[in-house]
């Protein structure tokens, strides 16, 4: 059974500056996607990242980056210049191909980042 | 381009009683995917539907089921409430394809008394 782990409950950085998330995951699958999502106070979960376990290329979206080593099955995300709004509860997901199309999301316990001013 | 919504935003009902809760998928999506997220937790997976046939379903007694139209929208019943359903439910929707990025909708908060 694929499992995610997040080791981190909560973390807090200065506005400004760069803060780093923890995940690692668990499965036998090569084939699989990764995500990033983020649930503000307002509770909508938002995508903030994806990666494709088959591309080397670390994803990129704007301030947000992922360190993705696949041997290592650690898939960590990366905030920088952290602003207020970021404020929110970080959930790393992953996702299995079943029969070929999109499995269920497997979400971790979530990170609670706290941006400071 | 409306996001995906759900109804209602949150309801309150008693032990024993059936709720349903409504999720139109973003447009161009054909697949919903549902989802129980207890306080303080991740979400976890009850089904997904696709071309209105539950595809998978995650480790919830049958008192939890469901419908997709054809129009791709879904709605999620749930029987004989128990209080540990309070949660909030969130439905996402996708492109039913490999590559499908799931979106999620704002959730309906339930509470169960």
């Amino acid at each position: 059974a694929q499992t995610v782990t997040q080791s981190q409950p909560e973390m807090s950085v200065q506005e400004a500056e760069t803060v780093t998330l923890s995940c690692t995951y668990d499965t036998s699958e090569n084939n699989y996607y990764l995500f990033w999502y983020k649930q503000p106070p307002s509770r909508q979960m938002i995508l903030v990242i994806r990666q494709e376990a088959y591309k080397q290329q670390n994803a990129t979206e704007n301030r947000f980056s992922v360190n993705f080593q696949k041997a290592a099955k650690s898939f960590s995300l990366k905030i920088s210049d952290s602003q207020l709004g970021d404020t929110a509860m970080y959930f790393c997901a992953f996702m299995f191909l079943w029969r070929g199309s999109q499995g269920n999301l497997i979400f971790g316990k979530g990170t609670k980042l706290s941006v400071k001013p | 381009d409306a996001g995906v919504t759900q109804s209602p935003t949150h309801l309150i009902k008693t032990r024993g009683q059936q709720v349903t809760l409504r999720c139109s998928p973003k447009s161009g999506h054909d697949t919903v995917s549902w989802y129980q997220q207890a306080l303080g937790q991740g979400p976890q997976f009850i089904f997904q539907y696709y071309e209105e046939e539950e595809r998978q379903r995650g480790n919830f007694p049958d008192r939890f089921s469901g419908h997709q139209f054809p129009n791709y929208s879904s709605e999620l019943n749930v029987n004989a409430l128990l209080l540990g359903d309070s949660a909030l439910y969130l439905c996402a929707s996708s492109w039913g394809g490999a590559s499908g990025t799931q979106y999620f909708g704002p959730g309906t908060r339930l509470t169960v008394l």
